[in-house]
């Protein structure tokens, strides 16, 4: 099964911008990048996702290495909201989530 | 509108009897999913449920658990003779189609079990 690798843990002050890396290099090409989050205490929340291309929303950007081999999350300005685990997962055609990175904690000072 | 909603909450019980927790998943959403998560790590995938098709129970830790969705809606998760390994937070999460199409997981708040 192709596996994820991130950093445990980053720090940023507020109102700064945060790059969240990914590692995937053995990423099939039929897996879809996902990014969740959890905050304390709360069940995981969806940010973004991508196949190929660099996607934005309103959350986060998601730039994609041409091969694929790694991605990077962007939150453009961090505030104390943004403070949680931050997983990369590979989602691929059965649908079940079956490789989980160790996820990042990101730790945001004011 | 409502989302995934998961009872009870909170549970503590006794090695060595069963439990129950119970999934509600958002109205419409044909995917639904089992995870647990124990304390400190990630999140462990349990069982997927697709529509009609037969569930993918790959992620079981073992035959003391199973689980069931009836009507292609509400899922329970049952664990027999619980042993203290299993104390977690089970999560459940549903989507709209499932499938490596991009889908969006939405999670419910979790049920944490404590296994005395």
């Amino acid at each position: 099964d192709a596996k994820t690798t991130q950093p445990n843990s980053m720090e940023s002050n507020e109102e700064e911008p945060v790059h969240l890396p990914c590692n995937h290099s053995t990423i099939s090409g039929t897996d879809y990048i996902h990014w969740y989050r959890q905050l304390p205490s709360q069940g995981p929340e969806y940010v973004i996702h991508g196949l190929t291309s660099n996607v934005n929303n309103r959350m986060a950007s998601l730039a994609i290495a041409e091969d694929r081999k790694s991605s990077t999350l962007i939150l453009h300005r961090a505030t104390l909201r943004d403070a949680a685990v931050y997983y990369c997962i590979l989602l691929n055609n059965a649908g079940n989530m079956l490789t989980f990175g160790g996820g990042t904690r990101l730790m945001v000072k004011p | 509108g409502a989302g995934v909603s998961q009872s009870p909450s909170n549970k503590v019980t006794e090695k060595g009897k069963d439990v129950e927790l119970r999934c509600d998943p958002i109205s419409g959403h044909t995917a639904l999913y089992w995870y647990r998560q124990s304390l400190g790590q990630g999140l462990e995938f349990l069982i997927y449920f697709q529509g009609n098709s037969a569930p993918d129970k790959s992620g079981l830790p073992s035959d003391r658990f199973s689980a069931e969705r009836t009507g292609g809606s509400v899922s329970t998760l049952t664990i027999q003779r619980t042993q203290q390994e299993d104390s977690a937070v089970y999560l459940c999460a549903s989507s709209l189609e499932g499938g490596g199409r991009g889908d969006t997981q939405y999670f419910g708040p979790g049920t944490r079990l404590t296994v005395l």
